[in-house]
């Protein structure tokens, strides 16, 4: 069973406007992390955010917010006043404390659009 | 304060052929893994070390991929026989780990090897 799913392969947002990245997640592990990453062309991984799942709050990284909710088992990015340079692929991964051992899983990613 | 570097960049070799990647963390960054990543799909994880022990394997990693991190350092993958199958992005991963909560880790990664099978 996929334990990540990001559901919406392409998106396109209007710039300066904000924009939702959906990821739902599967786990029966109390204890785990949620990172969303962005991927350019250039191919390399950015680490945008983090989420615990002890953390009372959603997370922030200036334009970045995490929508947590986790009786419903999603976390999804939000950014704000989106610019070109966000046109990219992201990924949600989620890493689990006691029973996934090291790994971390990742989505099959969203390819977001920014349009002028 | 340098980023996780790996090298090569790109490597196309013919199938039979065996390639080694080298990834250099981030300094001090105790905990280091590999991850390949095809087209389309997100990064699937291979291996991770925690300083020079080799903690986990993935059932990815057949017996042609071999994994060091001597002296816990640098890293090198290397894929004897190639196959057609292996061409993927092949990423480099490191984060600082102090605490025993392993996934609350950030991962920084590098640029990646993007390895062509002829």
């Amino acid at each position: 069973a996929q334990k990540i799913t990001q559901t919406q392969p392409g998106m396109f947002v209007q710039e300066k406007e904000a924009v939702t990245l959906d990821c739902t997640y599967d786990t029966s592990d109390p204890s785990y992390g949620l990172f969303w990453y962005k991927q350019p062309s250039s191919g390399e991984m950015i680490f945008l955010i983090y989420q615990g799942s002890y953390d009372q709050q959603n997370a922030t990284e200036g334009r970045y917010s995490l929508n947590f909710q986790k009786a419903r088992k999603s976390a999804n990015l939000v950014i704000s006043a989106s610019q070109l340079g966000d046109s990219a692929m992201y990924f949600c991964a989620m890493r689990e404390g006691t029973t996934g051992g090291f790994k971390t899983i990742f989505g099959a990613g969203t390819r977001l659009f920014v349009k002028a | 304060d340098t980023g996780v570097s790996q090298d090569p960049r790109h490597k196309i070799t013919k199938r039979g052929q065996n390639v080694t990647f080298r990834c250099d963390p981030i300094s001090e960054h105790n905990r280091l893994y590999w991850y390949r990543q095809t087209l389309g799909q997100g990064p699937e994880f291979l291996t991770y070390f925690q300083n020079e022990a080799q903690l986990e394997k993935s059932r990815l990693l057949s017996d042609r991929f071999s994994a060091e991190r001597p002296k816990g350092s640098f890293s090198t993958l290397e894929i004897q026989r190639t196959e057609q199958g292996d061409s993927a992005m092949y990423l480099c991963a490191s984060s600082l780990g102090t605490s025993g909560k392993v996934y609350t880790d950030t991962q920084y990664f590098g640029p990646g090897t993007r390895l062509t099978v002829l």
